[in-house]
């Protein structure tokens, strides 16, 4: 168990770029999870896959969000356009169900800096 | 709707004082229910975690938190703070169905004094 994986940990860009992050799950863990903690607040849910499905997505995903979970395993989030109001804490967490919960592993996280 | 209220967005204590930071939840259903740590430029630790068993809680590096459904709290404690304690923490709550997204608090920012 290497635990959950996210790169880059920080990432600067200008206004206007497109950036992808990705996160590498525990292994055996279904179920995938990203938020998102701007300066000062707690995490907030973004969307999550259960295997390569993502079954919801936040309000506070805008169209410019994109996430993929293609076979399963790894995941990508996908910002065009970047604004300054994107930068924030992105978090992935993965999850396995044991014993009727859940429970949520974190990642490192990736600091995005939009100038 | 799932809510959790983190009272005092800032709390100082004095190395080995007692540590007491506050978490207020609201939920439909019997609530998951977890205190989590945040090291600048980190991710999130978990500390403890309530699932239904028992109401007091032990989790790492000696804190603990008690379940007191009657008043919807969750509040994590530690007899003795130190040093290295000083870091963001975060209460959340799970309603362990559908999604069982985490929503967060605003978090606690613990500062130690020397």
């Amino acid at each position: 168990d290497t635990g959950v994986s996210q790169d880059p940990r920080h990432k600067i860009t200008k206004r206007g770029q497109n950036v992808t992050f990705r996160c590498d799950p525990i292994s055996e863990h279904n179920r995938l999870y990203w938020y998102r903690q701007t300066l000062g607040q707690g995490p907030e849910f973004l969307t999550y896959f259960q295997n390569e499905a993502q079954l919801e997505k936040s309000r506070l995903l805008s169209d410019r969000f994109s996430a993929e979970r293609p076979k399963g395993s790894f995941s990508t989030l996908e910002i065009q356009r970047t604004e300054q109001g994107d930068s924030a804490m992105y978090l992935c967490a993965s999850s396995l169900r044991q014993g009727g919960l859940y429970e949520q592993y974190f990642g490192p996280g990736t600091r995005l800096t939009v100038t | 709707a799932q809510s959790v209220t983190q009272l005092g967005s800032h709390v100082s204590v004095s190395e080995g004082a007692l540590v007491l930071l506050r978490c207020n939840y609201s939920s439909s259903v019997p609530p998951y229910l977890f205190w989590y740590v945040q090291y600048p430029n980190q991710g999130l630790q978990l500390l403890l975690k309530y699932t239904s068993a028992a109401t007091l809680v032990k989790g790492i590096n000696g804190f603990e938190a008690e379940f007191k459904k009657s008043e919807t709290s969750f509040h994590l404690t530690k007899p003795s703070a130190h040093m290295s304690d000083a870091a963001e923490y975060f209460c959340a709550v799970s309603d362990g169905k559908g999604t069982y997204k985490y929503i967060f608090g605003t978090g606690t920012r613990l500062k130690v004094l020397a």
